[in-house]
């Protein structure tokens, strides 16, 4: 079945440090792929998504590109900042949107000043 | 505008005993989806439903059961609770039955004793 990998965290930056988290799919036919971001103690908030090959998703300074050929979807920002400590999970469905979103399993963002 | 909301926030129950969790949708939104995350792992699919009907279920036990309201409100059912079903679990809301979108509540902390 389809399924995501992540790096495995946690991830430990100094704020303005550039960010890039790994995030690499299996599935069937073309997925759509997203970004979510767990905040502590919060649910899940969509951080960017793309539906087809060579999208590149953008948000909040975050940017990610569908790239078929390596079947990747890496999250990347050019400076963090404490506030962007949090859980990234890296996430697709079909290309129709008709199936539930696969989730990796997660990786942490601890961002220090 | 309010987002998603989920009931209880946090819940203790024993092992044996059952459980009902409680999500309102976003106003509009028809389509609610309920997913498991257990400590350290990213969300499991559970249900999904549109229009009061089952759109699919995810490989979780005859224990677990869903319903969805004329109001599109949910209910998450689990009937003899294992240690294992400790988790967070998440509601979240759509337009329409895909997963484009979904918007996730803050979820219902559920620990097994």
């Amino acid at each position: 079945g389809d399924s995501v990998t992540q790096m495995e965290g946690p991830v430990t930056l100094s704020e303005e440090a550039f960010l890039t988290i790994n995030c690499t799919y299996t599935a069937t036919g073309y997925p759509s792929l997203f970004w979510y971001v767990q905040y502590p103690g919060e649910g899940l908030q969509l951080l960017l998504k793309a539906t087809k090959a060579d999208d590149k998703g953008s948000n909040k300074g975050f940017e990610a590109t569908y790239r078929k050929e390596t079947t990747s979807f890496h999250l990347e920002k050019g400076s963090v900042q404490v506030s962007d400590s949090a859980v990234y999970f890296c996430a697709l469905s079909d290309h129709s949107g008709n199936t539930p979103l696969v989730f990796g399993k997660g990786t942490r963002l601890s961002v220090i000043a | 505008d309010a987002g998603v909301t989920q009931s209880p926030t946090h819940l203790i129950k024993t092992r044996g005993q059952q459980v009902t969790l409680r999500c309102s949708p976003i106003s509009g939104h028809k389509s609610v989806s309920w997913y498991q995350q257990v400590l350290g792992q990213g969300p499991q699919f559970i249900f999904q439903y549109y229009e009061k009907e089952e759109r699919g279920r995810g490989n979780f036990p005859d224990r677990f059961s869903a319903r969805q309201f004329p109001n599109y409100s949910s209910e998450l059912n689990v009937n003899a609770l294992l240690l294992g079903d400790s988790a967070l679990y998440l509601c979240a809301s759509s337009l329409a039955g895909g997963s484009y979108e979904q918007y996730f509540g803050p979820g219902t902390r559920l620990t097994v004793t």
